[in-house]
């Protein structure tokens, strides 16, 4: 089946670090994507990691992901008030053209 | 280079109306994807385009299709509202259809009554 499943909420401090998780199902997907998406906006690609990679780091954002168990990461360094934000993450199964989204995460950051 | 274009920004209609909705996809891609958000949840897939045929279709009645053009550009159309269609509406572009990562643009709000 088709199901990705995130936690709905969290809440850091400016300058902690966040960490969002995010549970897929369809093992023949061939890349996982991270999107972000601020208030009466669409969706911004943050980072996208291939299958056969276990992590991927771009400037503050760090993507671990673990095959066997299904389970895909987001951690954000350094998080800013400009992070708050929903974090939605999604799989794309080999040749269906679709994503496949979660339900989001929201992201709060105080100061 | 601009991005994913969406027109119009926001749209009000009445149950039982028909609406269009279009989408520029970025230059040089050739796929357009359809999803519909609803509010509080994730965008849900509705269509996808390649070379102005059909790829893939989501779990929608057939009040909703789509076309490509000739440009690439895309329209969406809905029939007969519901006040459950009332969602944020998000045309992605990609190069080609069922492999390359997804830009989205920046959607259009129905407001169904």
């Amino acid at each position: 089946g088709e199901d990705v499943e995130q936690s709905l909420f969290l809440s850091v401090r400016e300058g902690d670090s966040s960490v969002i998780n995010c549970t897929y199902t369809d093992s023949s997907s061939t890349y996982l994507y991270w999107y972000k998406q601020e208030p009466g906006a669409g969706l911004q690609l943050l980072t996208y990691i291939f299958s056969n990679m276990d992590m991927k780091q771009d400037q503050r954002l760090t993507v671990l992901l673990n095959k066997k168990d299904k389970h895909l990461s987001l951690r954000i360094a350094d998080t800013q008030t400009g992070d708050s934000a929903i974090y939605f993450c999604a799989e794309f199964p080999s040749n269906t053209g679709k994503l496949i989204f979660g339900q989001g995460t929201t992201l709060q950051v105080k100061p | 280079d601009a991005g994913v274009t969406q027109s119009p920004t926001h749209l009000i209609k009445t149950r039982g109306q028909h609406v269009t909705l279009r989408c520029s996809p970025i230059s040089g891609h050739k796929s357009v994807s359809w999803y519909q958000q609803v509010l509080g949840q994730g965008p849900q897939f509705i269509f996808q385009y390649y070379e102005k045929e059909e790829r893939g279709r989501g779990n929608f009645p057939d009040r909703f299709s789509a076309r490509q053009f000739p440009n690439y550009s895309s329209e969406l159309n809905v029939n007969a509202l519901l006040l459950g269609d009332s969602a944020l509406y998000l045309c992605a572009s990609s190069l080609v259809g069922s492999t390359d990562t997804q830009y989205f643009g920046p959607g259009t709000r129905l407001t169904v009554l």
